[in-house]
């Protein structure tokens, strides 16, 4: 158990629409970040969040938008979905990032399907 | 540069082998090299972690060696078992910066 919470753990959603998924990260953490893991590879960075300032962007299009709140939970926002959107998400929080070190925590992620 | 290359793709063990499982960078500015765990639908899991100026690790089953002048890294467990049977990650990491992962490994361990 991380203490990272994700929800809805399994969505289905048609070409075309917007999808939110929300962390809940663990106690104290105040740094959040984002990836996707398409089937059978490993997780791509999509951005991070520190005290609810983006901090940090992977290449990924625009589309892809997030937020974080002060207490520190955050969003994660995908408009106009793709096929290729279809992956599970995952949310990753931290104590901060100033130290390489620092021990980041997982969800068990959200599945997205895109149809 | 910002890649972390993986080997094998999957790898088969008996029960009581050992399981190794390399990795290697290009960017010398990485300062932290993770390994995750991941069962089938559940998130990754830190399992071990090492700093460029060690160049080993254990906890328990699992050592992590690490050639700085050569820029690999690899994970080997020990008296592998079924339970172990999971994808493991290896990544790399600088300080304000995003984890890069390595592709996986698929392992599984027949008894």
């Amino acid at each position: 158990e991380t203490g990272v919470t994700q929800s809805p753990t399994h969505l289905i959603k048609t070409r075309g629409q917007q999808v939110t998924l929300r962390c809940s990260s663990q106690s104290g953490h105040n740094t959040v970040s984002w990836y996707q893991q398409a089937l059978g590879q490993g997780p791509q960075f999509i951005f991070q969040y520190y005290r609810e300032e983006e901090n940090g962007r992977g290449n990924f299009p625009p589309r892809f938008s997030g937020l974080q709140f002060p207490n520190y939970s955050s969003e994660l926002n995908v408009n106009a979905l793709e096929l290729d959107d279809s992956a599970l998400y995952l949310c990753a929080s931290s104590l901060s990032n100033s130290y390489s070190g620092n021990t980041i925590y997982f969800g068990e992620g959200s599945w997205l399907t895109v149809v | 540069q910002q890649q972390v290359k993986q080997s094998p793709q999957s790898l088969i063990v008996q029960k009581g082998g050992i399981s190794i499982i390399n990795c290697a960078y290009e960017n010398t500015a990485f300062d932290y090299f993770p390994w995750y765990q991941q069962f089938p639908g559940k998130g990754p899991a830190l399992l071990i972690a090492i700093r460029p100026d060690v160049s080993e690790k254990k906890e328990g089953r699992f050592t992590i060696s690490f050639n700085k002048s050569a820029k690999q890294f690899s994970l080997h467990i020990m008296d592998s078992q079924p339970g172990d049977s999971a994808t493991y990650f290896c990544a790399a990491k600088t300080s304000y910066d995003k984890v890069i992962f390595g592709p996986g490994t698929s392992l599984s361990v027949i008894p």
